[in-house]
C-alpha cells in the first residue's frame, strides 16, 4: 500500500487480556515509531526502531508493553494483561532517516484501544 | 535527553488573521530537525513544515512559516490568513540526527488552535 497501515482500527478488550496491534510501514522506510495518544492529549513516545539497530524502548511505560519488528518491516506492539489506563489511540509512523534532510514521518490512522 | 515544550494548550484566532504557535526545544546535539504536524478532529497526522538546524533560511510552505531562532532554541509556527479549516491540534517535534537514538522523533504536548469566524 501507499501509506502506513495499522490494524485493527478499533479494539475493545477486557481488562487482563493481552492485545496485539499491527503496523505495516511504508516500503523502504527504515525507521518505525510507536506512540500513544490519550483523548485530547499529546503523543507519548513508546518505542523506536531504526534499521538493524537495537530499538529505543525508553518510552515503554511498563514491562507489560513490548514490540517487535520482523524483517525490518512489519511491527507488532503487544500489551499484556491490559488495564483501563491503557485505553488510548496507538499511532504508528515510519520514515526514512537521512541526516540533515527533510524526511518527515508518515502516520497510520491509529488503533483505538478500549479496555473495559 | 531532548525535550519539546509547547506552552500554549489552546489558542484562538480570528479568521484571516495571523497566529503564532510557540515551540521551544532542548538538546545539546548540533544537528537536528524540527517538524510541525497538524491533527484535525479526524485524528490524522498531517506534516506541515520542516526546519533543519543548519538551514540558514526560515522554512516556508504556503501559509505556514517557521520562525527559527537557534540561539533561543525556538521554532515557532506562524500561520498567515487563518482559515476555519486550520482549527486543529498542532504538534511540534524534533528529530536528532546523531547519537544513540539517531532519528528518534519526539513530540510536544500540542496546542489546540480554534479559528473564529
Amino acid at each position: 500500500g501507499a501509506g502506513v497501515s495499522q490494524s485493527p482500527s478499533n479494539k475493545v478488550t477486557e481488562k487482563g487480556k493481552d492485545v496485539e496491534l499491527r503496523c505495516d510501514p511504508i516500503s523502504g522506510h527504515t525507521a518505525l515509531y510507536w506512540y500513544r495518544q490519550s483523548l485530547g492529549q499529546g503523543l507519548e513516545f513508546l518505542i523506536y526502531f531504526q534499521g538493524n539497530s537495537a530499538p529505543d524502548k525508553s518510552g515503554l511505560p511498563s514491562d507489560r508493553f513490548s514490540a517487535e519488528r520482523t524483517g525490518g518491516s512489519v511491527s507488532t506492539l503487544t500489551i499484556q494483561r491490559t488495564q483501563q489506563e491503557d485505553s488510548a489511540v496507538y499511532l504508528c509512523a515510519s520514515s526514512l532517516v537521512v541526516t540533515r534532510t527533510n524526511t518527515e514521518a508518515f502516520f497510520g490512522q491509529g488503533t483505538r484501544l478500549t479496555v473495559v | 535527553a531532548q525535550k519539546i515544550t509547547q506552552t500554549q494548550p489552546g489558542m484562538f484566532v480570528q479568521e484571516k488573521e495571523a497566529v503564532t504557535l510557540d515551540c521551544t526545544y532542548d538538546t545539546s546535539d548540533p544537528s537536528y530537525g524540527l517538524f510541525w504536524y497538524k491533527q484535525p478532529s479526524s485524528g490524522e497526522m498531517i506534516f506541515l513544515i520542516y526546519q533543519g538546524s543548519y538551514d540558514q533560511q526560515n522554512a516556508t510552505e504556503g501559509r505556514y512559516s517557521l520562525n527559527f531562532q537557534k540561539a533561543r532554541k525556538s521554532a515557532n509556527l506562524v500561520i498567515s490568513a487563518s482559515q476555519l479549516g486550520d482549527s486543529a491540534m498542532y504538534f511540534c517535534a524534533m528529530r536528532l540526527n546523531y547519537g544513540g537514538s539517531q532519528g528518534n522523533l519526539i513530540f510536544g504536548k500540542g496546542t489546540k488552535l480554534s479559528v473564529k469566524p
